[in-house]
């Protein structure tokens, strides 16, 4: 079966320090993989989505990038954190129709 | 662009009373529309999609073009129902889903 992994569970970091949170799937091949950011009071906001290696597509401007390395991994990184980003982190995977299945997220505070 | 409106922040019932959580959409084509679920320490998870038209755990969601809703209804609120549910929209494609603010469901004894 499936499953998909995200780390760190948790994440403090300062202002200005540099992001990275990793995403990683198990049991399937070409995935389709999103990141989305859930702030409180304001549902989930998808970020990047990939549907292949080294591609990326970003749905809103910030200051987050998004990279795939390989098949089953999936990273978002920042060079400099700003406290907006604050909030919590999903990665999802998807077979390729609509449906996706998320990850348990990271609790990311910037300080 | 396509929006998905959940009008109740919270929603508070009482056990063994009927559940209905609100959803309107906005969209221009032919969308699939889907409820998730979050249960209290635990990952954002599928409950229902509407080409499926399942009932999972009690729960059941019709999807009206006409007035452009996908309600989640249960006829009979357990006290394990208490979540969070977001009702999430899709094009179809490999391009996201676009999701509520989502509705906190408790249920009271």
């Amino acid at each position: 079966s499936q499953t998909i992994h995200q780390w760190p569970a948790t994440l403090v970091q300062p202002v200005g320090s540099p992001l990275s949170l990793e995403c990683t799937v198990e049991g399937t091949s070409n995935p389709n993989l999103y990141w989305y950011r859930q702030a409180a009071g304001r549902g989930l906001q998808l970020l990047f989505y990939s549907v292949g290696i080294g591609q990326i597509s970003s749905e809103v401007p910030q200051n987050l990038s998004a990279s795939r390395p390989q098949d089953r991994q999936f990273i978002l990184s920042s060079k400099k954190l700003l406290l907006s980003d604050s909030g919590f982190y999903l990665c999802a995977w998807s077979p390729g129709v609509a449906e996706q299945y998320f990850g348990p997220g990271t609790r990311l505070t910037v300080t | 662009a396509q929006r998905v409106t959940q009008p109740e922040k919270l929603l508070s019932v009482f056990k063994g009373a009927p559940v209905e959580l609100k959803c309107n959409y906005s969209y221009s084509g032919s969308p699939e529309l889907f409820w998730y679920v979050q249960y209290s320490r635990q990952r954002l998870q599928l409950l229902l999609r509407h080409i499926s038209r399942e009932s999972i755990k009690g729960f059941t969601a019709d999807l009206n073009k006409g007035e452009t809703s996908f309600h989640l209804k249960k006829p009979f609120a357990q006290e394990e129902d208490s979540a969070m549910y977001y009702c999430a929209i899709s094009g179809g494609g490999a391009d996201g889903l676009t999701f509520g603010k989502g509705t906190h469901l408790i249920i009271q004894p």
